[in-house]
């Protein structure tokens, strides 16, 4: 496709409910981040892929959250047993290069409100 | 941790005016970059610096790195109502995170009186 593209770009859960956000990033883009925006916020790390290499999840809030890229291509965040707090706009972006986060391409989002 | 703090959070100027937002960042920055999101929309990359100086320009938008590398600002002249978003700075320091975890700022957000 064109651009990163994020499914569903809207979803609602109750407080304790999994839900799975996918990201498809540009064809070809080695290295997937997970971002998570809060309102008013500037995007938060979460996660990142070089291929189907998790290379760092040290901004996952905590163990609920898990992150997959097993072919190196689309990528899932999931998050278990969701909690207010986890109510956000969550960012997926590709890049190009190994070289982490350059001139990164980001998805629309997903915005997930938890009731 | 590594922060990146922007100012001002928000800047209301009329159509023509100039504006700029800054950029600063508590260690010191391999690059820097730009992003613009528009209303309900995603982040936009804009331009990436890695030079000490360096200055960039694209038409009406001047970026500039600071010497120390722990600084920078984004300059639009004569500003039009298609500038209408929020701005943010992002850096990656080798003294935080992975490459991956660039750290964003909270973003100036600009509105423009026609």
């Amino acid at each position: 496709g064109a651009g990163v593209s994020q499914s569903p770009r809207y979803k609602v859960a109750k407080r304790g409910q999994d839900v799975a956000l996918r990201c498809d990033p540009i064809s070809g883009h080695v290295s997937l981040f997970w971002y998570q925006q809060a309102l008013g916020q500037g995007p938060e790390f979460l996660t990142y892929f070089q291929n189907e290499a998790q290379l760092d999840k040290s901004g996952l809030p905590s163990d609920r959250f898990f992150a997959e890229r097993p072919e190196g291509s689309v990528s899932t965040l999931k998050i278990q047993r969701t909690q207010q707090e986890d109510s956000a706009v969550y960012l997926c972006a590709s890049s190009q290069t190994s070289g982490g986060f350059q001139k990164g391409f980001f998805g629309p989002g997903t915005r997930l409100t938890v009731l | 941790g590594q922060q990146v703090m922007q100012i001002p959070q928000y800047q209301h100027v009329q159509e023509g005016e100039d504006f700029t937002t800054y950029c600063n960042s508590s260690t010191t920055l391999s690059n820097i970059q730009w992003y613009k999101q528009r209303p309900g929309g995603h982040p936009v990359f804009l331009i990436q610096l890695v030079k000490s100086g360096e200055v960039k320009k694209q038409k009406r938008l001047t970026f500039q790195f600071g010497e120390a590398k722990k600084n920078s600002s984004l300059h639009i002249t004569a500003t039009q109502t298609t500038d209408v978003g929020t701005y943010f700075c992002a850096g990656w320091s080798p003294y935080g995170g992975s490459q991956g975890n660039l750290i964003f700022g909270k973003g100036t957000k600009l509105s423009v009186k026609p």
